[in-house]
């Protein structure tokens, strides 16, 4: 069965970077767009980022943008978002999440890894 | 880039029908048939429960429908049950190819 397993988050001081990963299978990877998502504690959901199939296309929220980059793996089933000049802000619980394109949704989602930045 | 606006919360009885809104602009959900719906149970992941604004992806109830007019997108809960008590949340491509979700509607039954 398909699986998203985010793995990466953790407590940082503001200003510091993280790396989030995800590895995942059940499906094969180059066939889909990918993106993250997060929500911060009591929140609603953010968009964040996706990467086209090869990650010939990668598209930023404005909020994260210059600060985030996305990248994927393909051979190695994997993608990740480095995370750079982190704000108190982008504490949330971010998602790993397989965007169809077919279906212009995001159909498949992990469970969540938490980023808390603080000092 | 602003949330797309919802009802903060929405209340029905069980076996009533309730409507979730979702306003957008002429830029995302106005322009695009790419309007999806989620579902949030507390604690879990979102589950894609709408695409392309009217369809569900296999398994999902036929209980939920949903439509668009113009810069508005509506989620319906017919038949409204106690596993339909969630947090609901829209989304939408937009014109600078990014995407958009809504600010989240709590369903609650009365």
């Amino acid at each position: 069965q398909v699986q998203l397993v985010e793995s990466g988050g953790g407590l940082v001081k503001p200003g510091g970077s993280l790396r989030l990963s995800c590895a995942v299978s059940g499906f094969t990877l180059i066939d889909y767009y990918m993106s993250w998502i997060r929500q911060s504690p009591g929140k609603g959901l953010e968009w964040v980022s996706y990467i086209s199939y090869s990650g010939n296309a990668i598209y930023y929220a404005d909020s994260v943008r210059g600060r985030f980059t996305i990248s994927r793996d393909n051979a190695k089933n994997s993608l990740y978002l480095q995370m750079n000049s982190l704000r108190a802000d982008d504490t949330a619980l971010y998602y790993c999440v397989r965007l169809d394109r077919s279906l212009d949704g995001f159909d498949m989602w992990g469970q969540g890894t938490m980023v808390t930045v603080s000092s | 880039q602003s949330a797309l606006t919802q009802p903060a919360s929405v209340s029905g009885s069980p076996g009533q029908s309730i409507t979730i809104s979702c306003t957008g602009t002429s830029n995302d959900i106005g322009v695009y048939d790419y309007v999806s719906w989620y579902q949030q149970h507390p604690g879990k992941a979102p589950q894609l429960m709408i695409y392309h604004v009217t369809n569900r992806p296999s398994g999902i109830s036929d209980r939920f429908s949903a439509s668009k007019s113009g810069n508005t997108a509506s989620l319906t809960i017919s038949g409204l049950q106690a596993e339909d008590e969630a947090d609901y949340y829209c989304s939408s491509y937009t014109t600078n190819s990014l995407y958009v979700f809504g600010t989240g509607t709590k369903v609650s039954l009365l």
